[in-house]
């Protein structure tokens, strides 16, 4: 089945420092979508992608839809204590099963006030 | 304007128990999917299912393991005979109409079930 490998599996930084993670897979998806999941909930939507090379911004997160569309990016700037939780990339399998989503092993982000 | 709705939040069985997991969806969403994360590990699929209706159950373990969402009431999550394995958080989401129309995902989350097998 399809995969999505995400990297760091973590990170550790200062409050105000920008924070950038990715996701790669071995096959096409068209549709990236990128999740936060604080401690004991469920995950958030945050960024959804429908387009090789777009480029979205929500406040201060900015995904990106590589063009090979077998990656993406999120970039966090100017990082604050409520940033803390785990960020998953996600994906529609392809075809006529694509509102079944996979998603990534997660990037745990810490803030150090 | 509740979102969806999961309980109970923790759910502690032994083993060879039953666990019942329910899950009410967004008002007015009649499309229902169930996850299942294991510690350290992303979500992972189990079934789709629409009113009275089960779409797609490829990812539920075909033993002990059983979906329904029926015309009234929440859809609910069954696991027989509960083993250690088990353990894990259960996630419910909900959509108005089949993700993926229209360029839309438009998955609501539940905060999940935690259920812990001892």
């Amino acid at each position: 089945g399809q995969q999505l490998n995400q990297s760091p599996q973590s990170m550790f930084i200062q409050e105000g420092e920008d924070v950038s993670m990715n996701c790669t897979s071995s096959s096409i998806f068209n549709t990236w979508l990128w999740y936060k999941q604080d401690p004991g909930e469920g995950p958030v939507l945050l960024i959804a992608l429908y387009k090789a090379g777009e480029l979205t911004s929500n406040g201060r997160l900015t995904a990106q839809f590589g063009i090979t569309r077998k990656d993406s990016f999120l970039n966090i700037s100017a990082s604050i204590p409520s940033d803390v939780g785990i960020y998953f990339c996600a994906g529609p399998n392809s075809g006529g099963s694509n509102y079944k989503l996979t998603f990534g092993k997660g990037t745990l982000l810490t803030v150090n006030p | 304007n509740a979102g969806v709705m999961q309980n109970p939040r923790h759910l502690v069985r032994r083993r060879g128990q039953e666990a019942r997991l329910r899950c009410s969806p967004v008002k007015g969403h009649s499309h229902v999917y169930w996850y299942r994360q294991l510690p350290e590990e992303g979500l992972k699929f189990m079934v789709y299912l629409q009113k009275e209706n089960i779409i797609d159950e490829s990812g539920m373990p075909k033993e002990r393991f059983s979906a329904e969402f029926p015309k009234e009431g929440p859809s609910i999550l069954r696991i027989q005979q509960v083993v250690r394995g088990d353990s894990a958080a259960y996630f419910c989401a909900s959509s108005p109409n089949t993700p993926g129309q229209g360029a839309n995902y438009g998955y609501t989350f539940g905060s999940g079930t935690r259920l812990t097998v001892v």
